[in-house]
């Protein structure tokens, strides 16, 4: 089945330590995104990449970093700069329309919770 | 940048009711606006979206309004079940010739609860 793939579900992080979570998806689209998802704040864009080898800063990238090697892959790492990240967070990715104007597919997220 | 308001934040409503979510947008030259529910545990999905240049879309028991004059948009859901229980999402999106962004900025989310 086609989809987006995102790993792992749950991750438990000490304070200081970099972590990246995996996103993949096989609906050979080519734009990819991540959202951070906090309670009473809705979805807030991390970072997106419209192709491959390019991506741009969302909202809230400080403290995050991505890389866009392949089409299928998106990986995020929440490295130990970002001040507050125990969150929910969402892949997603759309096929190349006009701008803005296509559906978005989510994975299921993946929840970081740091101790 | 776009900025969009969501309210309220939690509805409860009995089965068979009609449920509103209202939305509210801040850059007049945004011209895409999605909504999406998320169900426990899952990620978000597109239940109807509608575009600028249209007032009013349906989809059996949803419907999507806008007012680009007062730049506002509400999600109906007529005669409630419990299955559609979940968070929903309202998003908006502006051209990026404007911003040169290319992403869609979302509401705060609304829990609705359908009560059997």
């Amino acid at each position: 089945d086609g989809g987006i793939t995102q790993s792992p579900k749950y991750l438990f992080r000490k304070e200081g330590q970099n972590v990246t979570l995996s996103c993949e998806q096989n609906l050979n689209h080519d734009a990819m995104y991540w959202y951070r998802q906090d309670p009473g704040q809705g979805l807030r864009l991390i970072y997106y990449s419209q192709i491959v080898n390019d991506f741009q800063k969302g909202d809230i990238a400080e403290g995050y970093s991505v890389s866009r090697e392949k089409k299928e892959s998106f990986p995020l790492t929440v490295t130990s700069a970002q001040k507050n990240p125990t969150a929910f967070y969402l892949c997603a990715s759309s096929p190349r329309q006009r701008p803005n104007t296509g559906e978005l597919f989510f994975g299921e997220g993946s929840r970081l919770t740091v101790l | 940048g776009e900025n969009v308001e969501q309210h309220p934040s939690t509805l409860s409503v009995q089965e068979g009711d009609s449920a509103v979510i209202k939305c509210t947008y801040s850059d007049s030259a945004s011209n895409y606006f999605p909504w999406y529910k998320q169900e426990l545990g899952k990620g978000p999905q597109l239940i109807i979206d509608i575009r600028s240049n249209v007032g009013e879309k349906k989809d059996q028991r949803i419907a999507v309004t806008l007012n680009k004059t007062a730049k506002h948009f509400s999600l109906h859901i007529t005669e409630t079940q419990p299955e559609d229980s979940a968070v929903y999402f309202c998003a908006a999106s502006t051209p990026p010739r404007d911003t040169g962004r290319r992403a869609l900025t979302f509401g705060s989310g609304t829990r609705l609860q359908v009560q059997p």
